[in-house]
């Protein structure tokens, strides 16, 4: 079974603090994404990277940065929190970049920043 | 236990013509629906979303239809296009904010 695992279900920050957001994917998927989901605007894509080191602009990258040093990992940074990224965060992998391929998302973390 | 359904999983088209993609869903307490196309190499890009209290939402060439008592929505393609052709799917968020995605229907419009 694949596992994708978040590393913190709920986040509370300070408006101005970086936040490091982590995700773990054990089954050697080339792409890995992030999402944000809004009540009223549903899932959005914020990044992706569809191989170590690289990476790609979702729909709204505006306010947060990737890194991806490792296959298995891939973060999410906001550089300076601020109250509208308060969010729920969805970290999915898929195997390859075929339109067909699964995305298996993880748990979710729910960033409130105050 | 939500279970969303897609049907057919592959449509092939040929250009110009309308199209409609039918998804169905066992749980009706549903927060929202929302419709996705996938394409090879990308994320997954939000289509459109209808919230639960909305029997319709249009975009364009789209128009997804909800109804909720059914459990059903169809997403509606007019004039296709080949650039239309990808993996379209449809994901209900349940009122405890999981999200539920259907398997797809991959639609590829002929030139």
């Amino acid at each position: 079974d694949v596992k994708v695992t978040q590393s913190s279900r709920y986040l509370v920050k300070r408006t101005g603090e970086k936040v490091f957001l982590e995700c773990v994917q054990d089954m050697d998927h080339e792409n890995m994404f992030w999402y944000r989901q809004d009540p009223g605007l549903g899932l959005r894509l914020i990044y992706f990277s569809y191989d170590v080191k690289m990476k790609e602009k979702g729909d709204i990258p505006e306010g947060y940065s990737v890194s991806r040093e490792k296959k298995e990992r891939f973060s999410l940074i906001l550089e300076s929190a601020s109250t509208n990224q308060t969010s729920m965060y969805l970290c999915a992998s898929s195997l390859s970049g075929l339109s067909t391929d699964t995305q298996y998302f993880g748990p979710g973390t729910r960033l409130t920043v105050l | 236990k939500q279970e969303v359904t897609q049907i057919p999983a592959a449509l092939s088209v040929p250009e110009g013509e309308n199209l409609v993609l039918n998804c169905s869903f066992t749980d009706s307490a549903i927060y929202n629906l929302q419709w996705f196309r996938q394409d090879p190499g990308k994320g997954l890009t939000s289509l459109l979303l209808i919230q639960s209290s909305q029997r319709e939402q249009t975009s364009g060439r789209l128009n997804a239809s909800l109804d909720k008592s059914s459990g059903r929505s169809t997403l509606y393609i007019a004039a296709s296009q080949p650039g239309d052709s990808a993996t379209y799917l449809c994901a209900v968020m349940n009122r405890d904010d999981k999200i539920i995605f259907g398997k797809g229907t991959r639609l590829h419009i002929l030139p």
